[in-house]
């Protein structure tokens, strides 16, 4: 059981605009910034989104990240078929001294 | 740009030690400001932090796996490793390396700008 909760999957059209939540606590999400990762299976996870709503700048601006309290939001907007892939949040835990990471959301693009 | 690939021996035995190497290539372990870390993906699983070290040899460890691993820096091969004792088949996962600080967009332990692509480590007799 992840500390951070995702829903497993999520799914979008071409073109749609989409939105994986991560849900967290005071000792995480409520005080940490929160990271996210787009990971295709045996390859490299890529850091989409750091502190909590920054892009690194080979990330394209159809990416963006959101926090509120103690829940954070990736949104993914003009989807498309590359996109298709899981997708993490990440954030560092002050009672288990430790980063964290969400379960994982599959992103389907249908 | 900075690359890392991890190495290690391809099966494990239970009850055994599991050894992982992280070679870094374009960068440099000996940088102040960077940190390495571990996080492994079990089959079917999700991400899971294992440690992370920085060049000053300070560790920190996964609470629920302090006390079966130990992450090192050779600064001579521009390497780090990891050592995880006494394995179970819990512990069968996909292995990463990865980097964080060193100027770039990150500086919490939670946030890796540079992963290598993962090495599968069975554990089965």
């Amino acid at each position: 059981q992840s500390v951070l909760t995702q829903p497993p999957s999520a799914s979008g059209t071409p073109g749609q605009r989409v939105a994986i939540s991560c849900s967290g606590s005071s000792s995480n999400i409520g005080s940490n910034f929160v990271n996210w990762y787009q990971h295709l299976p045996g390859t490299a996870p890529k850091l989409l989104i750091y502190r909590d709503n920054q892009r690194p700048s080979e990330v394209p601006d159809r990416f963006s990240g959101s926090k509120s309290g103690t829940s954070a939001s990736l949104a993914i907007s003009g989807l498309r078929s590359e996109d298709e892939a899981d997708y993490y949040c990440a954030t560092y835990d002050d009672s288990l001294r430790g980063p964290v990471f969400g379960g994982g959301t599959k992103l389907t693009v249908l | 740009q900075l690359q890392l690939q991890e190495s290690g021996p391809g099966l494990v035995n239970p009850s055994e030690t599991l050894s992982l190497t992280c070679t870094v290539s374009g960068g440099s372990v000996k940088s102040s400001t960077s940190y390495w870390g571990w996080i492994r993906q079990p089959p079917g699983k999700g991400l899971e932090w294992i440690g992370t070290i920085y060049y000053s040899g300070t560790t920190y460890y996964n609470p629920s796996l302090k006390s079966r691993v130990i992450i090192s820096v050779d600064t001579s091969k521009n390497q780090f490793s990891l050592e995880l004792s006494s394995v179970t088949a819990a512990d069968t996962a996909v292995y990463h390396c990865a980097h964080g600080g060193g100027g770039g967009y990150c500086y919490s332990t939670s946030c890796y700008a540079h992963w290598g692509q993962g090495t599968l480590v069975p554990v089965s007799s």
